[in-house]
């Protein structure tokens, strides 16, 4: 089974800023089957980022993710007041289970 | 459009079981794939598994086996997730989601559309 940690745990930052988020896997994950998540309180996850880098249509351009192999990261550009929430990784490559990390809280500074 | 509108709050006691349905509407039902996720009170998402709405089948997170059953109805395009003898770690909102892509075309497994969550209390 595969382990996604992300690291920070929190993350204070203030809009106008740049947030940079990471998730290690315990071992290579094929194809680059990664994904990111926004979660915000009382609603279900939104999808942000799959195979790594790529947006689905409607996720605007301050978001972008990179990486491979066991190490990811989710770059926000410049934080707007509607980015603060939970945001996750998702492995989905291999066998299940396909894990989520344990969650980045990006808060307001 | 798409969405996924999932059944109401359960409360349940220890040992119970819970079935919870995910209506599905605006796609072919068939085509693609239903996850189901799961997330405690004030904790991360928690991934049980996933079915083939073309043919049923399933891959189930092992933590569950023997006591999860995923199933669908296409004749209501319906999916549906049932957990038996229920815990108290088992409280949580439950969440069906659909894949990104039809189930055969990679990419398959990322969850675009997602249900509003359903609540699933037990206690005694």
């Amino acid at each position: 089974e595969i382990v996604l940690t992300q690291s920070p745990g929190t993350l204070s930052l203030s809009p106008g800023e740049r947030a940079t988020l990471s998730c290690r896997a315990s071992q290579s994950i094929s194809s680059s089957y990664l994904a990111w998540y926004q979660q915000k309180p009382g609603q279900p996850p939104r999808l942000l980022i799959y195979g790594a880098s790529t947006r689905p249509t409607g996720i605007p351009d301050r978001f972008s993710g990179s990486g491979s192999g066991t190490d990811f990261t989710l770059t926000i550009s410049r934080l707007e007041p509607e980015d603060f929430a939970v945001y996750y990784c998702q492995q989905y490559g291999g066998s299940p289970p396909y894990s989520f990390g344990q969650g980045t809280n990006l808060e307001i500074k | 459009q798409v969405q996924l509108v999932q059944s109401g709050a359960e409360v349940k006691k220890p040992g119970a079981s819970v079935k919870v349905s995910c209506k599905t509407s605006g796609y072919t039902f068939t085509s693609y794939g239903i996850t189901w996720v799961r997330q405690a009170p004030g904790q991360g998402l928690e991934w049980m598994g996933w079915i083939a709405a073309y043919n049923g089948n399933t891959n189930y997170a092992q933590k569950f086996q023997g006591r999860l059953t995923m199933t669908i109805d296409t004749s209501t395009i319906t999916a549906y997730l049932e957990l038996k003898s229920l815990r108290s770690d088992d409280t949580a909102v439950y969440y069906c989601a659909r894949g990104l892509t039809p189930w055969e075309i990679p990419h398959h497994l990322v969850n675009e559309y997602w249900g509003q969550g359903t609540l699933v209390t037990v206690s005694s």
